[in-house]
């Protein structure tokens, strides 16, 4: 299948800085990213989608002034987490989508974030 | 209601078992169904994905889909104790659109 990197796997960040997570597709070019966030014990929640060379589209409720979203290549989105806080402490996963006709999504290994 | 249910389990099976897993969704505009598996603190990993309503087979999986009934569910033959795990379904309503995550269900094997 597909590869899909993060980086970093694991952040520490005192509140109030900013913190940027990677995401790249290895193997395949991505024009649409998707990135999640996921609390322990529940679901994985759709943040924003994110299209290469245009704006991210947000779901509701999900702040984009908050979580920057910039998809600058084929292969790379990136998501900045600014002014973090303890409550933004979470497991951010990012998915690509496969070029190919049924468009599946494959998933990075996540990064954990942990605002003190 | 979720626009899609699963039963958080945990499911425990001994191994060899054979692992059934299901799903509800509300939505009658879902197209294609996805079927993922998580391991604690990583991302998701695609198992297999089927269009409309039909079986199909990959190896010691099976997943069917009853549309006129919005019930799917994923089938693991001769279970290890390496598939435990939270499976979780995600259907959507066209090819590459977002995804619509259930809540997923823990499956324990055991040897």
């Amino acid at each position: 299948g597909a590869v899909v990197s993060q980086h970093p796997s694991w952040v520490i960040c005192k509140s109030g800085t900013s913190v940027k997570i990677e995401c790249r597709s290895l193997d395949f070019q991505a024009t649409t990213m998707f990135w999640y966030r996921q609390f322990p014990k529940q679901s994985l929640m759709l943040m924003a989608t994110s299209n290469e060379g245009s704006k991210a589209t947000y779901e509701q409720g999900v702040e984009k002034d908050k979580f920057l979203i910039n998809h600058a290549s084929l292969t790379l989105s990136t998501l900045t987490v600014t002014s973090a806080h303890p409550e933004d402490s979470s497991f951010y996963i990012c998915s690509a989508r496969d070029p190919g006709l049924a468009g599946e999504q494959y998933f990075g290994p996540g990064t954990r974030l942990t605002v003190t | 209601q979720k626009e899609v249910e699963q039963d958080p389990g945990p499911l425990s099976v001994p191994e060899g078992a054979i692992v059934s897993l299901n799903c509800t969704y509300s939505n009658s505009a879902f197209q294609y169904f996805m079927w993922y598996r998580q391991y604690s603190r990583k991302g998701p990993e695609l198992l297999m994905y089927t269009y409309s309503s039909g079986n199909k087979e990959d190896g010691r999986f099976t997943a069917q889909v009853d549309k006129s009934s919005k019930y799917i569910s994923l089938f693991i033959r001769d279970s290890q104790p390496s598939d435990s795990a939270t499976y979780l379904c995600a259907p959507a309503k066209a090819a590459g659109n977002k995804l619509t995550f259930g809540g997923g269900t823990r499956v324990l094997v055991k040897p």
